[in-house]
């Protein structure tokens, strides 16, 4: 399976801009980009994915790069609700039947 | 739309026994993955149903089985029960279509093994 690498924690401060990276350098070429985030006592939620160009949503922004070895999440204005484990996936393909191969992820802490 | 139901929510077991941890999908999905969290840990999967058929399995023991329902609802079994089996098992649906569909998670099963 595919792996990702990500900082196991970052702070930011509330309004302020965040950005998250993650390494993926045995991407192929077919793997999507998946992020999900899970909040204290709760599932995972889906953020965003991506295969090749940026993406925007309501959440957040993914930015990947050229050679695609590497992403990052951008929320644009943190509140103290983004405050959780987010997880960089590569969503592995196989039949059309998926799995997540979620790592540690990085902990966003949220200042106000 | 109720999203990805499981019940119960916590649960307390002693080894040895065995343990049935139920999931009920969103509206339009028929497929369930079932995945396990360790603490401080990110889910591992353990295997998906669709068609009431296992499709796919992870790295876990046969202790670990599953059904699908017609209804696509699923049931998580574990028996033998070991201490490390204590861990947040987490059910997920999604549709099936071309393979990049998101997945929606419940909120888990906390199971306890004593």
């Amino acid at each position: 399976d595919a792996k990702t690498t990500q900082p196991n924690s970052m702070e930011s401060n509330e309004e302020e801009p965040v950005h998250l990276p993650c390494n993926h350098s045995t991407i192929s070429g077919t793997d999507y980009i998946h992020w999900y985030r899970q909040l204290p006592s709760q599932g995972p939620e889906y953020v965003i994915h991506g295969l090749t160009s940026n993406v925007n949503n309501r959440m957040a922004s993914l930015a990947i790069a050229e050679d695609r070895k590497s992403s990052t999440l951008i929320l644009h204005r943190a509140t103290l609700r983004d405050a959780a484990v987010y997880y960089c996936i590569l969503r592995v393909l196989n039949t059309g039947f998926q799995k997540l191969v979620f790592g540690t992820g990085t902990r966003l802490l949220v200042s106000p | 739309d109720a999203g990805v139901t499981q019940s119960p929510t916590h649960l307390i077991k002693t080894r040895g026994q065995q343990v049935t941890l139920r999931c009920s999908p969103k509206s339009g999905h028929d497929t369930v993955s079932w995945y396990q969290q360790a603490l401080g840990q990110g889910p591992q999967f353990i295997f998906q149903y669709y068609e009431e058929e296992e499709r796919q399995r992870g790295n876990f023991p046969d202790r670990f089985s599953g059904h699908q329902f017609p209804n696509y609802s699923s049931e998580l079994n574990v028996n033998a029960l070991l201490l490390g089996d204590s861990a947040l098992y987490l059910c997920a649906s999604s549709p099936t279509g071309t393979g990049d569909e998101k997945l929606f998670f419940g909120s888990g099963t906390q199971l306890s093994v004593l």
